[in-house]
């Protein structure tokens, strides 16, 4: 079956643009975790949704990045006034349930702020 | 917070040697331990996981247990192939957190 997909897979923006970051979780998975990849450093967490909600925001930097996950399937990571140092990778991962069900990662979107 | 270390890369070794990546944790509560790996060109991938202190978790050869005396789950693998070279990242999941922790990563080459 299909895994999880990011789109677009690389995204080059300007500083101070806004950008979208799209997720497609695996069928039926409730759970779907964004994540952040910094070049040479491990994903660091951003937000967890369990269904339509996000149960837990505590990884978001700052209020420049949102994201919505608005029927429980697709999500959508958003930032506003990109700067230089949003350039990372970003990861989506859905797991079944949450806590110690295996998370599946999708191969990211490499973003690049210039 | 929360924080996992593992041991810097690249470690380079050769077919058939023995593997030992190192990998210490530092969470409150009971986290549950897991490795996963990014081989070449794909994306990162669960390889083994341990829920409970003295969990040993296996999977392609792979094991860790999950010493809580020690706060450690080191990586260990008995017999490496030229197809083992990946990263492989440790992380932790905090009981009432939902995130994973990861460590840095450990780039592993294995030369034939």
């Amino acid at each position: 079956g299909a895994g999880v997909s990011q789109t677009p897979s690389n995204k080059v923006t300007e500083k101070g643009k806004y950008v979208e970051l799209r997720c497609d979780p695996i069928s039926g998975h409730t759970a779907l975790y964004w994540y952040r990849q910094s070049l040479g450093q491990g994903p660091e967490f951003l937000i967890y949704f369990q269904g339509t909600g996000a149960a837990d925001d505590s990884g978001l930097p700052n209020d420049r990045f949102f994201a919505v996950r608005p029927e429980g399937s697709v999500s959508t990571l958003k930032i506003q006034r990109t700067e230089r140092g949003d350039s990372a990778v970003y990861l989506c991962a859905s797991s079944f349930g949450a806590r110690d069900n295996e998370q599946f990662f999708g191969p990211g979107t490499r973003l690049t702020v210039l | 917070g929360d924080s996992v270390t593992q041991m810097e890369g690249p470690v380079t070794l050769s077919e058939e040697a023995f593997l030992t990546i190192n990998c210490t944790y530092t969470a409150t509560g009971y986290p549950s331990l897991f490795w996963y790996v990014q081989y070449p060109g794909e994306g990162l991938q669960l390889l083994l996981k341990a829920t409970k202190a003295d969990d040993k978790g296996s999977n392609k050869g792979f094991e860790a247990t999950y010493r809580k005396e020690t706060t450690s789950f080191h990586l260990e693998k008995g017999s490496v192939q030229v197809s083992d070279s990946a990263v492989y990242f440790c992380a932790l999941n905090r009981g009432g957190a939902d995130g994973l922790t990861f460590g840095k990563g450990t780039h592993l080459i294995i030369q034939p």
